[in-house]
Parts: C-alpha cells; structure tokens; sequence
C-alpha cells in the first residue's frame, strides 16, 4: 500500500513565523500535490509537483511556497504565517501513467493553526 | 474553469437501503471523474473512476454512473452500512489540466 506520511497531525504556530510542512512518499510517485480543506470551501489546490525540482502553482498558491529536492519528499512552506492559513493542510501523490488520470493517495492531514 | 456540485446537506438513509449521491458540473465534459471517501481528521481515500466514455463502473456495493448528457455522475452504496458513514468527493479535471478538482463533498449517515 502506498503511504503518504505528513510530518505533524497538529500544529500551532503564531502569526509571521516560517512554517515548514513535511510530505513523504514510499511508492516513488512523480505526482505530489498540496491541498488545504477550509469547511465549505472544500479541497483546494496550492502547489503540484511533477518531478524532482519541478513546481507549479495551484489555485491559491498566494502566501505558500514549495520545495522537491528529493523525489520523495514534498515541503510546503509558509513565509510568514498569517491566521487567514489557519486550515487542514492534505498532502497527496501519484504515479504519472500514459493516462495521466491516476488517483491521487493522500495523507492524514496537518492541521495548522496560526494565532 | 468547472463548478462541480454536490449536495451540501447531509444525506441520512437506514441501514440496508441504497445511498445515492450526486455530482454535477456545469461546463465541458471531464475525460474522467474520480469518487473519494474522507473519514472525520483523515485524508480522502480513493474508491473508483469512471472515463467519459464509460456509463457505468461497479466494484463490491458501489456503483459510480457518468451522464455526459446531463453532465452528472451519481454514486451509488447498495445494502449500505453504518461503517459507510463518511463524506463523499467527486473530483474530475479543470481548467484544462488533468489534475483533479474536488467537490466539496456530501456527509453520509447510515443509521442502525
């Protein structure tokens, strides 16, 4: 089974810190994306990842930056926190196929609260 | 870019019956559309996909139909089970990437 493994379940930072969010993979997947899921709004996509040292950004990348040094690991990180990032933070990844339309496996979730 | 619709209330049935959840989107019609289950603090778990040129894929008690037509994809739990309680996520490719765009899902609540 693949696992996708996210460094912290929960994690309270204060307003203007950096903020690192760790991914990790164990099915060398090309695909690692970042979701955040704010209720009633739904899974919304930050930042996706094709390859080592490849990005490009999502619907919301605003605030966010990423980081794929290592086919395995996928970091998203927050410049300077602000309390509007407070929200459950979803990394996924997939394989790339011919069809391109494979389903993305994700992790448990970090969930950020920034006071 | 694609809306994707689900019913936002909550859909409650008894133990035994069928569940029927919908997707609808308003725009072109996706090369594919994948259905997740998301338990309470955890991630969404794949469960089928179904390909716009397929009308119907089934695997144990779920079923998952695709109506280019009418542009929607209902999902369906037969003999369904208070286990079966989660929110459901329909996902499908928007804007021209293939990378999928999620619902904002519908709760299930099978009662014993």
């Amino acid at each position: 089974d693949v696992k996708v493994t996210q460094s912290s379940r929960y994690l309270v930072k204060r307003t203007g810190e950096k903020v690192f969010l760790e991914c990790v993979q164990d099915m060398d997947h090309e695909n690692m994306f970042w979701y955040r899921q704010d209720p009633g709004l739904g899974l919304r996509l930050i930042y996706f990842s094709y390859d080592v040292k490849m990005k490009e950004k999502g619907d919301i990348p605003e605030g966010y930056s990423v980081s794929r040094e290592k086919k395995e690991r996928f970091s998203l990180i927050l410049e300077s926190a602000s309390t509007n990032q407070t929200s459950m933070y979803l990394c996924a990844s997939s394989p790339m196929t011919g069809s391109i339309v494979s389903p993305l496996h994700f992790g448990n979730g970090t969930r950020l609260t920034v006071t | 870019s694609q809306k994707i619709e689900q019913n936002s209330e909550a859909l409650n049935i008894q133990e035994g019956k069928t569940a029927t959840l919908t997707c609808n989107y308003t725009n072109y019609s996706p090369a594919y559309l994948q259905w997740y289950r998301q338990d309470p603090g955890r991630g969404p778990v794949f469960l089928l996909l179904i390909r716009e040129n397929e009308k119907e894929k089934r695997k144990e008690r779920l079923k998952v139909t695709f109506d280019t037509t009418l542009k929607q994809s209902l999902f369906h739990i037969t003999a369904s089970q208070p286990a079966d309680s989660a929110t459901y996520l329909c996902a499908l490719p928007s804007g021209g990437s293939y990378i999928p765009t999620f619902g904002r899902g519908t709760s299930l609540i099978v009662h014993p």
